[in-house]
């Protein structure tokens, strides 16, 4: 059965921490995915990584990183939180690209920066 | 500029009122239409993919669709745990591997 886990499903964070969120797939996935979801402007993707230490800018990658050490696991940094970073974040994963194409979705970690 | 616009923003059914929710893409050489279902607070669950004009796939009350410029997705007799947020995203093959998320209907069913 498919799964994919995220850390933690709320966090509250102050202005200019750094915040680790982590996200592991048990589906031995090549691609995983971080989006932010916020209300009337869908999910936007963050970060994908392809491969291990393998890393790709989606569409808003401003003020985030990401760090892929192991086939099963991708994390998203903020490096220094900031009040336009509070939002719902969801990872997914799913298969190469010649093949299947569907991607799977964690439960999300919704985050409020205060 | 691949794209994708779901209809209605927000649709409010009777128990047993079938409807159809759009979504009209715009991308260079469909590579998958996709429907997901979310709920409050958790992570979109997939649905079905949709791969070429005129393939239709089936689960329970549900019914996608697929034409070369949109997808529909048919509720039959919906009930109300068929209340969430429905999700069409689409890939095309000059978005490498981004996959283009609408921004959903959500679906309310009154019982």
């Amino acid at each position: 059965d498919v799964k994919v886990t995220q850390s933690s499903r709320y966090l509250v964070k102050r202005t200019g921490e750094k915040v680790f969120l982590e996200c592991v797939q048990d589906m031995d996935h090549e691609n995983m995915f971080w989006y932010r979801q916020d209300p009337g402007l869908g999910l936007r993707l963050i970060y994908f990584s392809y491969d291990v230490k393998m890393k790709e800018k989606g569409d808003i990658p401003e003020g985030y990183s990401v760090s892929r050490e192991k086939k099963e696991r991708f994390s998203l940094i903020l490096e220094s939180a900031s009040t336009n970073q509070t939002s719902m974040y969801l990872c997914a994963s799913n298969k190469g690209l010649a093949t299947q194409e569907t991607q799977y979705f964690g439960p999300g970690t919704r985050l409020l920066v205060l | 500029e691949d794209q994708v616009t779901q209809s209605p923003e927000a649709l409010r059914l009777q128990e047993g009122e079938s409807s159809s929710l759009n979504c009209s893409y715009t991308v260079s050489g469909l590579r998958g239409l996709f429907w997901y279902r979310q709920d409050p607070g958790k992570g979109p669950e997939f649905l079905f993919t949709l791969y070429s004009a005129g393939e239709e796939k089936e689960k329970e009350r549900l019914k996608a669709t697929l034409t070369k410029k949109e997808s529909f997705l048919h509720i039959t007799a919906p009930k109300p745990e068929d209340s969430a947020t429905y999700l069409c995203a689409a890939r095309g093959y000059s978005s490498a591997s981004k996959i283009i998320f609408g921004s959903g209907t959500r679906l309310s069913i009154r019982p």
